[in-house]
């Protein structure tokens, strides 16, 4: 039974361009959604987290949209950069523990 | 900054062997986790400690084990490695924070193959 769902396994966007991560999850009773990126051969890192009582957290080129009705969750990066390609977690904490998502490998072309 | 480390990046072992990852941070985090991760599963929880001697199974225990003698060390074994064990296992650490969201950081990992 997933609790979150990370519906698409890769995204290729180009230089400069947006991207958005999508990421939907099952239980409304979530504190925290995050958001994590893993390059090959290391451990993932946190880049950005929301409070489920916003719907909006920005962090530079990073923003995150929390859309409690409808239980999703989205990143979006602007303007994307090659650097930027890597694998993007999203997660929700869960009592003292992280749900995470499948994962979405991203691209971006130059 | 954090710093959390995993005794080996990669690690071939034979089916039945008794296998041990070690997992070392240096920030006086109270909470640490092992986590494997597989293509198209994302990272599943296996065990988690609170505290040292404290352990509390997570989504996937079975054929895990864990020991924290020191709150620094977290260790994983595999009583006996089977072929499904196969995979990147992951190690995190976080400080307990009340009413605060808990990041987690995260070791580099081990490839583990088990033959």
């Amino acid at each position: 039974d997933q609790q979150v769902k990370q519906n698409s396994p890769s995204l290729s966007v180009q230089e400069g361009r947006i991207s958005i991560l999508n990421c939907d999850y099952t239980n409304s009773m979530f504190d925290y959604f995050l958001w994590y990126k893993k390059y090959p051969a290391e451990g993932p890192t946190f880049l950005i987290s929301i409070s489920s009582i916003k719907d909006k957290n920005e962090d530079g080129r990073f923003t995150v949209f929390l859309n409690k009705s409808a239980k999703h969750l989205s990143l979006h990066i602007v303007p994307s950069q090659p650097g930027d390609s890597a694998v993007y977690f999203c997660a929700v904490e869960y009592g003292n523990k992280l749900v995470f998502g499948a994962g979405t490998i991203l691209r971006v072309k130059s | 900054d954090v710093k959390v480390t995993q005794s080996s990046r990669y690690l071939v072992k034979r089916t039945g062997e008794k296998v041990f990852l070690e997992c070392v941070q240096d920030m006086d985090h109270e909470n640490m986790f092992w986590y494997r991760q597989d293509p198209g599963l994302g990272l599943r929880l296996i065990y988690f400690s609170y505290d040292v001697k404290m352990k509390e199974k997570g989504d996937i225990p079975e054929g895990y084990s864990v020991s924290r003698e020191k709150k620094e060390r977290f260790s994983l074994i595999l009583e006996s490695a089977s072929t499904n064990q196969t995979s990147m296992y992951l190690c995190a650490s976080s400080l307990y924070t009340s009413g605060g969201v808990d990041t987690q950081y995260f070791g580099p990992g081990t490839r583990l193959t088990v033959l």
